[in-house]
């Protein structure tokens, strides 16, 4: 079946410091590849995404582009501050369905 | 837009008693999602509802949960004769229609079962 296999954590940077989080899945078909999301005591937020091979998926500063060649959605972010300490997801939809598979989280601590 | 609602926040309980969860979603979307969140795991999918009807269930969902979504707007999960392993979050989310449509999350009913 479908799987998301993302790096343990916690990865712990300083401000400013340069951020990858891996992530790579297995999937028949040709899936959507998202990166969630989610700050203390709230909920999944949608962070990026992307729905075909080579795009690249960004906000807020954060980036992924889709590998099909590696099977990877890697996380970036050039610069890192203490607010995107959180745990990030990754995830996958098969082509048509409504559900999710979601990577295990890898929380990212950020000191000043 | 006030966003995906859950109540209660927290819930601690004993083995073997029933305990319900409810959730509000956007009020424009029409698919809502349960999904149970444990420790250092991802969202794993229960259930999800298009407006009233359950239109499909994980292997997840053991005969001891039920979920309704009785007018298609707000849902209520309910957990009978709870068990140590289902403490967890429970997670509630909606979307709209499209399988593209982006799911919003609420922010989680966590349950312990003592």
């Amino acid at each position: 079946g479908d799987s998301v296999t993302q790096m343990e954590g916690p990865v712990t940077l300083s401000e400013e410091a340069f951020l990858t989080i891996n992530c790579t899945y297995t999937a028949t078909g040709y899936p959507s590849l998202f990166w969630y999301v989610q700050y203390p005591g709230e909920g999944l937020q949608l962070l990026l995404k992307a729905t075909k091979a080579d795009d690249k998926g960004s906000n807020k500063g954060f980036e992924a582009t889709y590998r099909k060649e590696t099977t990877s959605f890697h996380l970036e972010k050039g610069s890192v501050q203490v607010s995107d300490s959180a745990v990030y997801f990754c995830a996958l939809k098969a082509g048509g369905s409504y559900i999710p598979t979601f990577g295990r989280g890898t929380s990212l601590i950020v000191h000043p | 837009d006030t966003g995906v609602s859950q109540n209660p926040r927290h819930k601690i309980t004993k083995r073997g008693q029933n305990v319900t969860f409810r959730c509000d979603p956007i009020s424009e979307h029409n698919r809502l999602y349960w999904y149970r969140q444990t420790l250092g795991q991802g969202p794993e999918f229960l259930t999800y509802f298009q407006n009233e009807a359950q239109l499909e269930k994980s292997r997840l969902l053991s005969d001891r949960f039920s979920a309704e979504r009785p007018k298609g707007s707000f849902s209520t999960l309910e957990i009978q004769r709870t068990e140590q392993g289902d403490s967890a979050m429970y997670l509630c989310a909606s979307s709209r229609t499209g399988p593209g449509d982006e799911q919003y999350f609420g922010p989680g009913t966590r349950l312990t079962v003592t």
